[in-house]
Protein backbone atom coordinates (compact mmCIF):
# COMPACT_ATOMS: atom_id res chain seq x y z
CA UNK A 1 0.00 0.00 0.00
CA UNK A 2 1.27 3.71 -1.05
CA UNK A 3 2.19 5.17 2.11
CA UNK A 4 0.46 8.51 0.98
CA UNK A 5 -2.69 7.91 -0.59
CA UNK A 6 -5.27 10.20 -2.52
CA UNK A 7 -9.13 9.67 -3.08
CA UNK A 8 -10.78 10.15 -5.38
CA UNK A 9 -7.69 10.07 -8.05
CA UNK A 10 -9.46 11.23 -11.14
CA UNK A 11 -13.15 13.32 -10.61
CA UNK A 12 -14.90 15.58 -12.82
CA UNK A 13 -17.58 17.68 -12.08
CA UNK A 14 -19.42 21.14 -13.27
CA UNK A 15 -18.69 24.44 -11.90
CA UNK A 16 -20.58 25.37 -8.65
CA UNK A 17 -20.15 22.12 -7.26
CA UNK A 18 -18.33 21.20 -3.91
CA UNK A 19 -15.32 19.16 -3.80
CA UNK A 20 -13.09 17.65 -1.32
CA UNK A 21 -9.91 15.64 -1.64
CA UNK A 22 -9.02 13.08 0.80
CA UNK A 23 -5.51 12.35 1.86
CA UNK A 24 -4.13 9.74 4.19
CA UNK A 25 -0.93 8.36 5.31
CA UNK A 26 1.18 5.97 7.12
CA UNK A 27 4.30 7.30 7.71
CA UNK A 28 3.77 9.01 10.58
CA UNK A 29 5.14 12.57 9.61
CA UNK A 30 3.52 15.86 11.52
CA UNK A 31 3.39 17.94 8.04
CA UNK A 32 1.11 17.70 5.45
CA UNK A 33 1.16 19.79 2.55
CA UNK A 34 -1.36 19.94 -0.37
CA UNK A 35 -0.12 21.12 -3.69
CA UNK A 36 -1.33 21.62 -7.24
CA UNK A 37 0.17 21.53 -10.39
CA UNK A 38 -0.18 23.00 -13.25
CA UNK A 39 1.40 22.56 -17.06
CA UNK A 40 4.07 25.78 -17.30
CA UNK A 41 3.59 26.83 -13.70
CA UNK A 42 5.25 23.44 -11.72
CA UNK A 43 3.74 22.56 -8.10
CA UNK A 44 2.71 25.49 -5.84
CA UNK A 45 1.63 25.45 -2.62
CA UNK A 46 -2.12 25.56 -1.39
CA UNK A 47 -2.29 24.97 2.16
CA UNK A 48 -0.10 22.91 4.76
CA UNK A 49 -0.32 21.95 8.56
CA UNK A 50 2.47 21.19 10.68
CA UNK A 51 0.18 19.59 13.08
CA UNK A 52 -3.77 19.09 13.73
CA UNK A 53 -3.67 22.19 15.36
CA UNK A 54 -1.50 24.07 12.55
CA UNK A 55 -3.17 25.38 9.23
CA UNK A 56 -1.26 27.66 7.87
CA UNK A 57 -2.06 28.99 3.76
CA UNK A 58 0.24 28.74 0.97
CA UNK A 59 1.01 30.66 -1.94
CA UNK A 60 -2.37 29.87 -4.02
CA UNK A 61 -4.74 29.10 -1.04
CA UNK A 62 -8.29 31.17 -2.78
CA UNK A 63 -11.21 29.35 -3.41
CA UNK A 64 -9.83 26.81 -1.35
CA UNK A 65 -10.31 25.50 2.31
CA UNK A 66 -8.24 22.15 4.44
CA UNK A 67 -9.04 20.18 7.40
CA UNK A 68 -6.56 18.25 9.43
CA UNK A 69 -8.92 15.54 10.89
CA UNK A 70 -5.84 14.03 12.27
CA UNK A 71 -2.36 13.46 12.24
CA UNK A 72 -3.09 11.08 9.73
CA UNK A 73 -5.81 12.94 7.51
CA UNK A 74 -5.34 16.33 6.00
CA UNK A 75 -8.46 16.90 3.43
CA UNK A 76 -8.84 19.73 0.72
CA UNK A 77 -12.21 21.17 0.00
CA UNK A 78 -13.42 23.67 -3.41
CA UNK A 79 -16.49 24.61 -1.84
CA UNK A 80 -17.61 26.33 -5.53
CA UNK A 81 -15.49 24.60 -8.38
CA UNK A 82 -14.74 27.03 -10.82
CA UNK A 83 -13.00 25.87 -14.48
CA UNK A 84 -9.78 27.50 -13.32
CA UNK A 85 -8.99 24.93 -10.79
CA UNK A 86 -8.80 22.11 -13.24
CA UNK A 87 -5.60 20.63 -12.41
CA UNK A 88 -3.68 17.48 -10.66
CA UNK A 89 -3.64 17.90 -7.35
CA UNK A 90 -1.10 16.42 -4.85
CA UNK A 91 -0.60 15.79 -1.35
CA UNK A 92 2.25 15.60 0.34
CA UNK A 93 3.97 14.94 4.00
CA UNK A 94 7.08 15.10 5.46
CA UNK A 95 9.14 14.86 8.58
CA UNK A 96 11.36 17.54 10.30
CA UNK A 97 14.27 17.14 7.21
CA UNK A 98 11.54 18.63 4.94
CA UNK A 99 11.88 15.97 2.48
CA UNK A 100 8.30 15.58 0.74
CA UNK A 101 6.80 12.72 0.16
CA UNK A 102 4.03 12.80 -2.35
CA UNK A 103 0.78 11.07 -3.01
CA UNK A 104 -0.06 10.16 -6.77
CA UNK A 105 -2.35 13.12 -7.18
CA UNK A 106 -6.07 13.52 -7.96
CA UNK A 107 -6.95 14.71 -11.69
CA UNK A 108 -9.17 17.13 -11.07
CA UNK A 109 -11.70 18.48 -14.13
CA UNK A 110 -14.32 20.94 -13.67
CA UNK A 111 -16.35 21.65 -16.79
CA UNK B 1 10.63 36.77 -13.91
CA UNK B 2 10.21 33.90 -12.18
CA UNK B 3 12.37 32.55 -8.67
CA UNK B 4 13.47 29.55 -10.68
CA UNK B 5 13.16 28.75 -14.44
CA UNK B 6 13.81 25.75 -15.94
CA UNK B 7 13.59 24.44 -19.90
CA UNK B 8 10.71 22.56 -19.86
CA UNK B 9 11.95 19.89 -22.76
CA UNK B 10 10.93 17.97 -23.67
CA UNK B 11 14.67 16.29 -24.44
CA UNK B 12 14.80 13.14 -25.87
CA UNK B 13 18.27 11.09 -26.34
CA UNK B 14 19.37 7.50 -27.06
CA UNK B 15 19.72 5.25 -24.30
CA UNK B 16 23.26 5.31 -23.13
CA UNK B 17 23.91 9.25 -23.89
CA UNK B 18 24.90 11.57 -20.68
CA UNK B 19 21.95 14.19 -19.86
CA UNK B 20 22.18 17.48 -18.46
CA UNK B 21 19.20 18.92 -16.74
CA UNK B 22 19.56 22.58 -15.90
CA UNK B 23 17.78 25.02 -13.27
CA UNK B 24 18.60 28.82 -12.60
CA UNK B 25 17.06 30.94 -9.71
CA UNK B 26 17.56 34.64 -8.89
CA UNK B 27 16.96 34.41 -5.14
CA UNK B 28 20.60 34.54 -3.94
CA UNK B 29 19.20 33.23 -0.14
CA UNK B 30 18.63 29.61 -1.74
CA UNK B 31 21.59 27.49 -0.09
CA UNK B 32 19.40 23.90 -0.40
CA UNK B 33 18.70 22.33 -3.70
CA UNK B 34 16.88 19.43 -4.59
CA UNK B 35 16.04 17.57 -7.49
CA UNK B 36 12.42 15.44 -7.52
CA UNK B 37 11.61 13.06 -10.50
CA UNK B 38 8.24 11.90 -11.18
CA UNK B 39 6.67 9.19 -13.16
CA UNK B 40 3.94 9.91 -15.23
CA UNK B 41 1.09 9.73 -13.61
CA UNK B 42 2.91 9.82 -9.93
CA UNK B 43 4.01 12.13 -7.44
CA UNK B 44 7.16 13.46 -7.34
CA UNK B 45 10.05 11.60 -5.37
CA UNK B 46 13.35 12.92 -3.88
CA UNK B 47 16.44 12.40 -6.14
CA UNK B 48 19.29 13.90 -4.92
CA UNK B 49 19.66 16.77 -1.94
CA UNK B 50 22.33 19.12 -1.65
CA UNK B 51 23.49 21.70 0.55
CA UNK B 52 25.29 25.24 -0.89
CA UNK B 53 27.92 25.06 -3.78
CA UNK B 54 29.72 21.72 -5.16
CA UNK B 55 28.95 18.60 -6.55
CA UNK B 56 26.96 15.13 -5.12
CA UNK B 57 27.23 11.76 -6.75
CA UNK B 58 25.05 8.98 -6.42
CA UNK B 59 25.51 5.92 -8.81
CA UNK B 60 24.77 7.63 -12.21
CA UNK B 61 23.35 11.03 -11.14
CA UNK B 62 25.55 13.66 -10.14
CA UNK B 63 23.85 17.39 -8.83
CA UNK B 64 26.35 19.97 -9.29
CA UNK B 65 25.38 23.85 -7.85
CA UNK B 66 27.02 27.03 -8.70
CA UNK B 67 25.58 29.64 -6.27
CA UNK B 68 27.88 32.41 -7.99
CA UNK B 69 26.36 31.99 -11.12
CA UNK B 70 22.66 30.63 -9.51
CA UNK B 71 22.70 27.26 -11.72
CA UNK B 72 22.34 24.25 -10.86
CA UNK B 73 22.12 21.27 -13.05
CA UNK B 74 21.87 17.27 -12.74
CA UNK B 75 23.80 15.11 -14.89
CA UNK B 76 22.54 11.39 -15.93
CA UNK B 77 25.13 9.02 -17.05
CA UNK B 78 24.60 6.33 -18.84
CA UNK B 79 20.97 7.00 -19.20
CA UNK B 80 18.42 4.55 -19.41
CA UNK B 81 14.91 4.23 -20.78
CA UNK B 82 13.82 3.92 -16.76
CA UNK B 83 15.06 7.40 -16.46
CA UNK B 84 12.38 8.71 -18.86
CA UNK B 85 10.75 11.02 -16.36
CA UNK B 86 10.16 14.74 -15.73
CA UNK B 87 12.80 16.47 -13.53
CA UNK B 88 11.78 19.01 -10.54
CA UNK B 89 14.47 21.14 -9.48
CA UNK B 90 13.39 22.60 -6.11
CA UNK B 91 15.28 25.15 -4.02
CA UNK B 92 14.87 27.05 -0.75
CA UNK B 93 16.80 29.32 1.86
CA UNK B 94 16.19 27.41 4.95
CA UNK B 95 16.35 23.60 5.71
CA UNK B 96 13.66 21.50 6.89
CA UNK B 97 10.10 23.09 5.82
CA UNK B 98 8.37 21.95 2.59
CA UNK B 99 6.16 25.25 2.75
CA UNK B 100 9.49 26.98 2.16
CA UNK B 101 10.22 25.01 -1.09
CA UNK B 102 10.33 27.09 -4.94
CA UNK B 103 10.14 24.20 -7.76
CA UNK B 104 11.07 24.63 -10.80
CA UNK B 105 8.14 23.77 -13.87
CA UNK B 106 10.41 20.60 -14.98
CA UNK B 107 11.67 18.99 -17.59
CA UNK B 108 10.43 16.43 -19.90
CA UNK B 109 13.34 13.74 -20.15
CA UNK B 110 12.89 10.46 -22.85
CA UNK B 111 15.45 7.81 -23.41
CA UNK B 112 14.98 6.08 -26.62
CA UNK B 113 16.36 2.56 -27.01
Amino acid sequence: DADVTQTPRNRITKTGKRIMLECSQTKGHDRMYWYRQDPGLGLQLIYYSFDVKDINKGEISDGYSVSRQAQAKFSLSLESAIPNQTALYFCATSDFSGELFFGEGSRLTVL
Amino acid sequence: QKEVEQDPGPLSVPEGAIVSLNCTYSNSAFQYFMWYRQYSRKGPELLMYTYSSGNKEDGRFTAQVDKSSKYISLFIRDSQPSDSATYLCAMSARSGGGNKLTFGTGTQLKVEL
